[in-house]
């Protein structure tokens, strides 16, 4: 069966720091891909950040990144240097076949 | 600019009314779906099409009902709506493969059932 499980409901973090929302993940297929959306509370879902499973090397985009462990099945994003308008859901998912969301983490941005 | 659209934004309606919600996209992907979700929750897949007369009911079960004539419009329905229908619809399309970018999703329906 596959799944994605994100263990943070909330996050808080200081502006200009960087954060860590955590994902781990849970497939048989040797083909898949992790992705990262963010979703303000207007709802809609914007991409941030794509690992396919047999990139070598870790995926950046601006300031996100994305720290995957493959063998511990982990593909946890960081945020550097947090901004105020990063304050929204994160939500990790998982394509093999059909794309699998996350349960989502809360992340909250204090000035 | 979205290459994907939804309409209503919000839909307020009575229980047992008939509603459409509808989604269009101009990327020509074969691949479209509808994800269900409740306020601060997970997304669930309700329903997908692979091309123009393929609909299949997705993970969670769901009363609503789509249909795919065109490949860029995938409406869903509900025949008869109910409190339980208030959540959330937001409507996607993707490459085919894995495609670096996954899925587009639209703006989302807010439906409230009242």
């Amino acid at each position: 069966a596959q799944k994605i499980t994100q263990t943070q409901p909330g996050m808080f973090v200081q502006e200009k720091e960087a954060v860590t929302l955590d994902c781990t993940y849970d497939t048989s297929d040797p083909s898949y891909g992790l992705f990262w959306y963010k979703q303000p509370s207007s709802g809609e879902m914007i991409f941030l950040i794509y690992q396919g499973s047999y990139d070598q090397q870790n995926a950046t985009e601006g300031r996100y990144s994305l720290n995957f462990q493959k063998a511990r099945k982990s593909a946890n994003l960081v945020i550097s240097a947090s901004q105020l308008g990063d304050s929204a859901m994160y939500f990790c998912a998982m394509k093999a076949g059909k794309l699998i969301f996350g349960q989502g983490t809360e992340l909250s941005v204090k000035p | 600019e979205a290459d994907i659209y939804q309409t209503p934004r919000y839909l307020v309606i009575g229980t047992g009314k008939k509603i459409t919600l509808e989604c269009s996209q101009t990327m020509g992907h074969d691949k479209m779906y509808w994800y269900q979700q409740d306020p601060g929750m997970e997304l669930h897949l309700i329903h997908y099409s692979y091309g123009v007369n393929s609909t299949e009911k997705g993970d969670l079960s769901s009363e609503s009902t789509v249909s795919r004539i065109r490949t860029e419009h995938f409406p869903l329905t509900l025949e008869s709506a109910r409190p339980s229908h208030t959540s959330q619809y937001l409507c996607a399309s993707s490459e085919p493969g894995q495609g670096v970018y996954g899925y587009t999703f639209g703006s989302g329906t807010r439906l409230t059932v009242v």
